[in-house]
């Protein structure tokens, strides 16, 4: 079975400043990979997916992610972050298609919160 | 607008008393799915269906059932509800299709069982 490992449970970072939020996976066949964003009181939203191709993916609100199978992760990066990206963050992982309950299930890690301060 | 909607989305009650928790989607789509969020723990997998009439368990199902009469609407069940329920419970729904498995999440449901 797939499993997903975030290391931070919290991330206090400075506005303007970088932002780097960890994501490790297990799995031992190939997977998708995502991460969604939670802000306060609201559900969650998609902020990237990485299927297949190239292994940066580019997600919105200004957020990226790299694909790196020979470590097993995908974490989440911006390169300067404002106070509106409070809120904590999922990375989840799903069979890639065609496997048995592939595509669809999601595993989710146990989360990152952001808290960008002045 | 394309989304998913759940009601209640705030609900109290006692240990024992029935509830049910709505889960609609306007989107066609054949996957829906249950999970529920605990601080510390993330989102974990309650019940899913991946179509009409097709329903499996997910990582946490004891205590819970679905049913999934329509292809828009998959219910979630507390028989007997106890403290331990006490949760933020999200639907989501997508469409089964290769290369596209972006899940749609409802709003949530904070439940409290007292």
């Amino acid at each position: 079975a797939q499993s997903v490992t975030q290391l931070d449970s919290q991330v206090p970072v400075f506005e303007e400043a970088p932002v780097e939020l960890r994501c490790n996976y297990s799995s031992s066949v190939s997977v998708y990979l995502f991460w969604y964003v939670q802000y306060p009181n609201q559900g969650l939203q998609l902020l990237l997916k990485y299927l297949s191709g190239s292994t940066l993916v580019k997600g919105i609100n200004g957020f990226e992610a790299e694909f790196n199978k020979s470590q097993t992760s995908f974490h989440l990066r911006k390169p300067s972050v404002h106070i509106s990206d409070t809120a904590e963050y999922f990375c989840a992982v799903t069979l890639s298609w065609g496997l048995t309950g592939g595509g669809n299930k999601l595993t989710f890690g146990t989360g990152t919160q952001l808290k960008v301060e002045l | 607008e394309a989304q998913v909607t759940q009601n209640p989305r705030y609900l109290i009650t006692v240990t024992g008393k029935k509830l049910t928790v709505t889960c609609s989607q306007n989107m066609n789509h054949e996957y829906m799915s249950w999970y529920r969020q605990d601080p510390g723990l993330g989102l974990r997998q309650i019940y899913y269906s991946m179509n009409v009439e097709v329903t499996d368990k997910g990582d946490v199902p004891e205590g819970y059932k679905v049913s999934r009469k329509e292809k828009r609407n998959f219910p979630l069940i507390l028989e007997s509800p106890s403290p331990n329920q006490t949760s933020l419970y999200f639907c989501a729904s997508s469409i089964r299709d290769r290369g596209h498995n972006e899940q749609f999440f409802g709003p949530g449901t904070r439940l409290t069982v007292l």
